[in-house]
């Protein structure tokens, strides 16, 4: 079974800034891949990120970047140079078992 | 990337009706697609996956009488709320994924909130 967890519910950051979203995960399967998605008011999902189990290097995406520690099963996700548009809520997900099994998400505000 | 839309994108409807919401994939083939709920602040919870032209696998829990999910082509899968009660409005939302290994990328739908009076 896998479980994602992301254990900080919100978070404020101010514009300009860089802040760090949690995500540690558990799974027995020693192939998996971690994606982050961000979900805005609108309720679209919008991808951010992925990291696959067996990627040697972290991720990264513009100004998001994947800190991917596979001893401590850790997948935080870096938002640099915070913008006001970035406020919403992110969750972490893992890939598993021909299936998605997501975090409980983290709310982040972005203050000018 | 990807294009999937899902109609409507709200409905309200009486308690006792049945909602049919439609998820397409717009400019690829979608072997398999995948339904969430998502209650406000919570996270997505899947609730079934279906492959073109065999029956949806339902997640633990979920009423497979109550959800019917259809997937009738490549490019169509359809979830029906039948008798819908209060406790059924949520946030539903659709991905697709095309390919041997469907899991490793999905596209998602904007959703569709269903408020049932």
């Amino acid at each position: 079974a896998q479980k994602i967890t992301q254990t900080q519910p919100g978070m404020f950051v101010q514009e300009k800034e860089a802040v760090t979203l949690d995500c540690t995960y558990d799974t027995s399967d020693p192939s998996y891949g971690l994606f982050w998605y961000k979900q805005p008011s609108s309720g679209e999902m919008i991808f951010l990120i992925y990291q696959g189990s067996y990627d040697q290097q972290n991720a990264t995406e513009g100004r998001y970047s994947l800190n991917f520690q596979k001893a401590r099963k850790s997948a935080n996700l870096v938002i640099s140079a915070s913008q006001l548009g970035d406020s919403a809520m992110y969750f972490c997900a893992m890939r598993g078992d021909y299936k998605l099994s997501f975090g409980a998400g983290t709310t982040v505000t972005v203050r000018a | 990337g990807a294009v999937v839309s899902q109609h409507p994108s709200r409905v309200i409807c009486k308690s006792g009706t049945s909602v049919k919401i439609e998820c397409r994939s717009l400019d690829f083939q979608a072997t398999t697609m995948f339904w969430y709920r998502q209650f406000p602040k919570q996270s997505l919870m899947l609730m079934a996956t279906s492959n073109e032209g065999s029956k949806a696998t339902y997640e633990q829990g979920v009423e497979k009488d109550k959800f019917l999910i259809n997937h009738a082509s490549l490019t169509l899968s359809t979830l029906t709320v039948t008798s819908a009660h209060p406790e059924d409005s949520s946030f539903y939302i659709c991905s697709a994924g095309s390919g041997a290994f469907s899991y490793n990328e999905q596209f998602f739908g904007p959703g569709t909130r269903l408020t049932v009076l």
